[in-house]
C-alpha cells in the first residue's frame, strides 16, 4: 500500500513565482521525512528534509512545513527557477527503520 | 556527481530470463540499498546491505536477490524474469545506515526493460 501520497503529478508555475508541492503519509511511525529531485537521466538527489520534532525547515530558496496532526508535509521554492524544472520525490522514514518510502512524484515545469 | 555508478545503464532481456545488475558505492561508503522505480511511480525499496549482510528487505519476492563484496560494491540478481520487473533499478549508498538525506547518495540507475 501507498503510505506515502503525491496527489498533484505536475505543477506548471512562472519563473519568480513560488511553488508549492504536497505530500500526504498514513503511516504514524514515520518521523523523518525528505524530498529529493530528480533530472531525467540522473538519479534522485536529496534537496531537503525535517524531522517530526519541528514544523518547518528553510534552506536557501526551499522551505519544508510539516504538519503532523494532518500528516501533511509541503515543499515551498521561492523563487522558482527554470533549473527547478524536474521530478520532486517525498521519502519517509520512520524509528530505526532506515528504509525510505516515496511518493510517486511531481513534475515541475518552470516558465519563462 | 554522486560517486556511485551503475551499470549496465540500459538493457533488455527476455521473459524468463535472469539478470545481474551492478552498483559501485560512494567512496568509505558501506551500506547499500536497491530500489526499483516503475514507471509513474515513485522508488520502492528492495533490500539494503551492510557489511556485506542482507540488513533489512522490501515486499519482493525470493527471485529478488543481492550480494555485497567485500569492497562493498554490490549486485542486485533477479530470475525467472517478468513484465512487470521493467524498472529504473536505482542503488543508493551510505555510511551505516543513517537517515540523514544528505548522506545518502543514489547512481543514476539501471533502465531494464522486460520483452
Amino acid at each position: 500500500d501507498q503510505q506515502v501520497k503525491q496527489n498533484s503529478p505536475s505543477l506548471s508555475v512562472q519563473e519568480g513565482r513560488i511553488s508549492i508541492l504536497n505530500c500526504d503519509y498514513t503511516n504514524s511511525m514515520f518521523d523523518y521525512f525528505l524530498w529529493y529531485k530528480k533530472y531525467p537521466a540522473e538519479g534522485p538527489t536529496f534537496l531537503i528534509s525535517i524531522s517530526s520534532i519541528k514544523d518547518k525547515n528553510e534552506d536557501g530558496r526551499f522551505t519544508v512545513f510539516l504538519n503532523k496532526s494532518a500528516k501533511h508535509l509541503s515543499l515551498h521554492i521561492v523563487p522558482s527557477q527554470p533549473g527547478d524544472s524536474a521530478v520532486y520525490f517525498c521519502a519517509a522514514s520512520g524509528g530505526n527503520d532506515y528504509k525510505l518510502s516515496f511518493g510517486a512524484g511531481t513534475t515541475v515545469t518552470v516558465r519563462a | 556527481e554522486t560517486g556511485v555508478t551503475q551499470s549496465p545503464t540500459h538493457l533488455i532481456k527476455t521473459r524468463g530470463q535472469q539478470v545481474t545488475l551492478r552498483c559501485s558505492s560512494q567512496s568509505g561508503h558501506n551500506t547499500v540499498s536497491w530500489y526499483q522505480q516503475a514507471l509513474g511511480q515513485g522508488p520502492q525499496f528492495i533490500f539494503q546491505y551492510y557489511r556485506e549482510e542482507e540488513n533489512g528487505r522490501g515486499n519482493f519476492p525470493p527471485r529478488f536477490s543481492g550480494l555485497q563484496f567485500p569492497n562493498y560494491s554490490s549486485e542486485l540478481n533477479v530470475n525467472a524474469l517478468e513484465l512487470d520487473d521493467s524498472a529504473l533499478y536505482l542503488c543508493a549508498s551510505s555510511l551505516g545506515t543513517a537517515r540523514g538525506g544528505n548522506t545518502i547518495y543514489f547512481g543514476e540507475g539501471s533502465w531494464l526493460t522486460v520483452v
